[in-house]
Parts: structure tokens; sequence; C-alpha cells
């Protein structure tokens, strides 16, 4: 079973920067998985960030950026905000059509 | 404006069988691929399944947890896409999310507010 495995959770400072760690099971996380980044805030639904590792959507801020580090796909944010303060989820494409979330990180604002 | 609308959830009964719908607007719906992702309370996200647009055959692929028990479907001449979950697990328990996805980049966009399913006696 494929495991994709995220930081439980992170803190960070009011505009400081944070990245964010998104590993699979199957060894490194490559373009051909098309990292996805979703904010998730309590009580709402998913919003998405990014797409195909580093693409943002039209409503994306420009504090929020996607990459390839080391192996895994790795969503930064640069001077975060107190609205930043939220569960981030990544999702990686399998093939066959067939996606994995992480279990998400917590992003702590303090 | 994209919107997408999840209604049908309710407190069923294990074993027994419900229906959810997506119903899409702002959008050529057909054009699209739609998720279901499901979300236990508590938990992290999950993907459920997804089902291609008919340029891309309209076929479905599923997560293991569900597959042989859930069924997606889609109706493009009225912009809803359905998921209907039969001999449905106490686990089954969740915030149900549909989401548009475009192949092209596999870009997972617009998400729907979601659909509370409670499989309890």
């Amino acid at each position: 079973q494929t495991v994709v495995t995220q930081e439980p959770s992170l803190t960070v400072s009011p505009g400081g920067t944070v990245t964010l760690t998104c590993a699979s099971s199957t060894g490194a996380v490559t373009s051909s998985y098309y990292p996805n980044w979703f904010q998730q805030k309590p009580g709402q639904a998913p919003r998405a960030l990014i797409y195909s590792t580093s693409n943002k959507h039209s409503w994306t801020p420009a504090r929020f950026s996607g990459s390839l580090l080391g192996g895994k796909a790795a969503l930064t944010l640069s001077g975060v905000q107190p609205e930043d303060e939220a569960e981030y989820y990544c999702l990686l494409y399998y093939g066959g059509a067939h996606w994995v979330f992480g279990g998400g990180t917590k992003l702590t604002v303090l | 404006d994209v919107q997408l609308v999840e209604s049908g959830g309710a407190l069923v009964q294990p074993g027994r069988s419900l229906r959810l719908s997506c119903t899409a607007s702002g959008f050529t719906f057909g054009d699209y691929a739609m998720n279901w992702v499901r979300q236990a309370p508590g938990k992290g996200l999950e993907w459920v399944g997804f089902i291609r647009s008919k340029g891309y055959g309209g076929t479905t692929e599923y997560a293991a947890s569900v597959k042989d028990r859930f069924t997606i479907s889609r109706d493009d001449s009225k912009s809803i896409a359905y998921l209907q979950m039969n001999t449905l697990k106490t686990e089954d328990t969740a915030v149900y999310y549909c989401s548009r996805m475009a192949v092209a980049g596999m870009r997972v966009d617009y998400w729907g507010q979601g659909s509370l399913v409670t499989v309890s006696s």
C-alpha cells in the first residue's frame, strides 16, 4: 500500500518562511506524480493552491510556491500571514488515475 | 462562477445504499474529469475515485477501500456526477467532496462544500 508522508505539524512566525514536504513510500517524487497542494481551514472544504508541482491557480497568493526538493514535493510559504494557519495536504498521482493524499501538515502561525 | 454542490448525504444503516450527487455550474461539465474525496471526522483527506470526461473514455478508477462497493457515474446533459455507495460500512462515515479535474496538467481546482454521510445503526 502506497503511503504519502507529510510533517504532522510545523510552526512558523508571522513574516517567516516555512517549507512543507511530501514524500512517497515508492521512492523519489518527480514531476510525473503531478503534485497538487491544498489548504483546508476548520469547517471548510479544501482549497486548491498548486498543481503539477509548481503551477499556481489564479487565486493562489504569490507567497505560496511549489517545487521538488530532495526527492520530495515541497510547498514553501514566504512571508507567512496569520491567515495561513491551516491544514495543508499534498496529493500525488500514481498512474492509472490513482491518487493518494498525504496525511496533512497542521501549520501553526505563532 | 464555477460551483460544485454535493447533495444526498444522510444517516444510513450499515449494509444499506446511498447515492450522492454533485451538481456543477459555471463551466462546460463534459470537458472535465470529476473526483470524489472523503474526510472522516477529525481525519485527513482520502481519494475515493474519479470519472474521466467522455473525451477520455468516461471511465472510472477507485481506491482499493471502496472498489466493488462504490460506483461513480456522470450525466453530462444535467451537469451532475454521482457517487453510488453500496454495502455501506461504519468506516465510510465521512464528509464527501466532489472536485473538478483537468487532465491537462492533472489540475484539481474547484471543490464542493461537502455532504455528510453517517453510517450507523
